[in-house]
Parts: structure tokens; sequence; C-alpha cells
């Protein structure tokens, strides 16, 4: 079975802080995301990475940075935390155009 | 800008009766298609996927997948209380040289007991 853990189920941070959410997938899958997924507005695409220390923008890259070091490991970060990104953080993996796994989400509240 | 609709419903049914979940998609060129089930607070699970023109059957659930008319659908038969919860149709699309999944908004199912 595909299994994606990321690191925390629940955060509350403070606004400014500088948040790190991490991911790592047990596949061998070359492919990460990283959604955020908000009522009526569905998943969004924030950052995706094909390959190690390779990223790409994805729809709302906006006040998000990514890293990829190592092939299992993909990490969020924001840079100074504001209450609009208060929302679920999801992670995926897949092998290439074939089906996304997600891990279990990240609930994040900015105050 | 390439999408993928979704009626957001709530599409109520009885209990045992067929739930019937239908998306459409805008890139003609897209090749693979996904049906996951998300509950409530939790993350995106797969239920199924489809490549071909057709019908693809697995236990209580059938896809259906049509391109020329662009739209692909989940039957659900005899459903049951526990199959409550919301369907993201999503589908595999060519954009900027790399693949990426566009994702409906969902549709919420309520199967009544």
């Amino acid at each position: 079975d595909v299994k994606v853990t990321q690191s925390s189920r629940y955060l509350v941070k403070r606004t400014g802080e500088k948040v790190f959410l991490e991911c790592v997938q047990d596949m061998d899958h070359e492919n990460m995301f990283w959604y955020r997924q908000d009522p009526g507005l569905g998943l969004r695409l924030i950052y995706f990475s094909y390959d190690v220390k390779m990223k790409e923008k994805g729809d709302i890259p906006e006040g998000y940075s990514v890293s990829r070091e190592k092939k299992e490991r993909f990490s969020l970060i924001l840079e100074s935390a504001s209450t609009n990104q208060t929302s679920m953080y999801l992670c995926a993996s897949s092998h290439g155009a074939d089906t996304q796994y997600f891990g279990p989400g990240t609930r994040l509240t900015v105050l | 800008q390439k999408e993928v609709e979704q009626n957001s419903g709530p599409l109520s049914v009885p209990e045992g009766a067929i739930a019937s979940l239908n998306c459409t998609y805008s890139d003609r060129g897209s090749q693979s298609f996904f049906w996951y089930r998300q509950y409530s607070g939790k993350s995106p699970e797969l239920i199924m996927f489809i490549y071909s023109n057709g019908d693809k059957e697995d236990g209580r659930f059938t896809a259906q997948l049509n391109k020329a008319s662009q739209y692909v659908s989940l039957l659900i038969r005899d459903s049951q209380p526990s199959d409550s919860a919301t369907y993201l149709c999503a589908v595999n699309t060519l954009m900027d040289s790399s693949y990426k999944l566009i994702f409906g908004s969902g549709t919420r199912l309520l199967v009544r007991p």
C-alpha cells in the first residue's frame, strides 16, 4: 500500500511565523504535490515537484515555497504566515501521470 | 483555463438506491480520469480510475467514460449510509508540457437510512 504521511494533523500558528509542513512518501514516487483545500473552492495546487531539487509553481504559489532535497520528502514553507493561509493542506504523490495518493492532511490555523 | 465541472449537490438518495454522480471536463485531450471519495475532515481516497471509453466496474461502483461528450460518471449501486461523502472527479490534463490533475469541486452525496 502507498503510504503518504504528513508531519502534523493540526497546527496553530501566529501571524508572521515561519511554518514548515512536511510530507513523506514510501513508494519511490517521483512526483509530489502540495494542495490546499477550502470550502467552496475545492483543491487548489500550490506547488509540485517531478524530481529531487526540482519544483514547479501551481495555481496559487504566492506566499509559499517548497523544498525537495530527497526523493521521499517534500516540504511546504510559509515564510510569514497570514490569516488567509488558514486552510487544510494536502500532500500527494504519484508515479508518472498515474493516480495521486494523498496524505491525511494538515489543518493549519493562523491566528 | 482547463476545467472540471461537478454539481455541488447535495445529492440525496435513499438507502439501497443507485446514486449517479456526473462530471464534465473541458480538455478534449485528457487521457485519464479518477474518482475520489472524501469524508468530512479527511483526505481524498481513490475509488476508481478509468482510461477507456465505456464502463468499468468494481464491486458496487461503476465508472463510465464518454470522451466524445467529455463526461465521466460514477454509479454507486445499493447505496449505503457509509457512502455519504463528497465525491471528487479528477482529470489528468497536459498543461505547460507536464501532466496535472485538475479536480472538480466535488458532489456531496447523502444516503438516507
